[in-house]
């Protein structure tokens, strides 16, 4: 099994909504990520987790708030957005992590596409 | 934090010709780079990586040529055909902000004709 699962596929919400989108993979990789993509850009880090231990990107609001439950799921709760947070979120994982970055390939979920109203 | 520059953002060859696209990095402690594939609508998938203890690495039609001393590392393809069309994403690893992950390229859109 090389697949990254993502769900919702889609998701619509209102500013004061609270959501969560889920991932998982049971390729056994101990790193996993949240990216997220505007139309026409390339993905932006969010988060990542290895070995269930998380590592920030300093410019991602409090806003989004990521969980990972074990080494097999990785959430993203979702509070208070603004429409400009409408995007594609990308889950991916890797086998591990090396000083950096990731040890390999990446492997990208299909996404969850994201709309704020 | 690392910064990767990706030229050009778009790229019309005609079927069968070669493409190039380039990157640039900033972080000189950078020692992977992958190429990335993504189809209009779809995932980015892995075509090709290189780690910086080689100088080049082929995969058929792709090749992947890195140059660690001026930074900078190129996507190669030959015989271009229809199904190459994609928005190709360089990347470089990257700690920058407290995150340790990859940092990507601005994509180039390569365009096929036939």
């Amino acid at each position: 099994d090389t697949e990254v699962t993502q769900t919702p596929k889609h998701l619509v919400m209102g500013m004061t909504n609270k959501k969560s989108l889920k991932c998982e993979q049971h390729m056994g990789h101990r790193a996993m990520y949240w990216y997220k993509q505007k139309a026409k850009k390339p993905p932006e880090l969010m988060f990542v987790y290895s070995y269930e231990k998380l590592s920030i990107n300093e410019s991602v609001p409090s806003r989004f708030s990521p969980e990972c439950p074990n080494s097999s799921l990785l959430n993203l709760h979702l509070h208070a957005l603004q429409p400009e947070d409408s995007a594609l979120y990308l889950c991916a994982s890797s086998q591990d992590l090396l000083a950096g970055g990731p040890s390999g390939e990446l492997f990208f979920g299909e996404g969850s596409r994201l709309t704020v109203l | 934090g690392e910064n990767v520059e990706q030229h050009p953002s778009t790229l019309s060859v005609q079927e069968g010709d070669s493409a190039v696209i380039k990157c640039t990095y900033s972080d000189s402690a950078s020692n992977y780079f992958p190429w990335y594939k993504q189809e209009l609508g779809k995932r980015p998938q892995l075509i090709i990586d290189i780690r910086s203890n080689v100088g080049e690495k082929k995969d058929q039609r792709i090749a992947v040529t890195l140059n660690k001393t001026a930074k900078h590392f190129s996507l190669h393809i030959t015989e271009t055909q229809p199904e190459d069309s994609a928005v190709y994403l360089c990347a470089a690893p990257d700690s920058g902000g407290g995150a340790d992950g990859l940092t990507f390229g601005k994509g180039t859109h390569l365009i096929i004709q036939p």
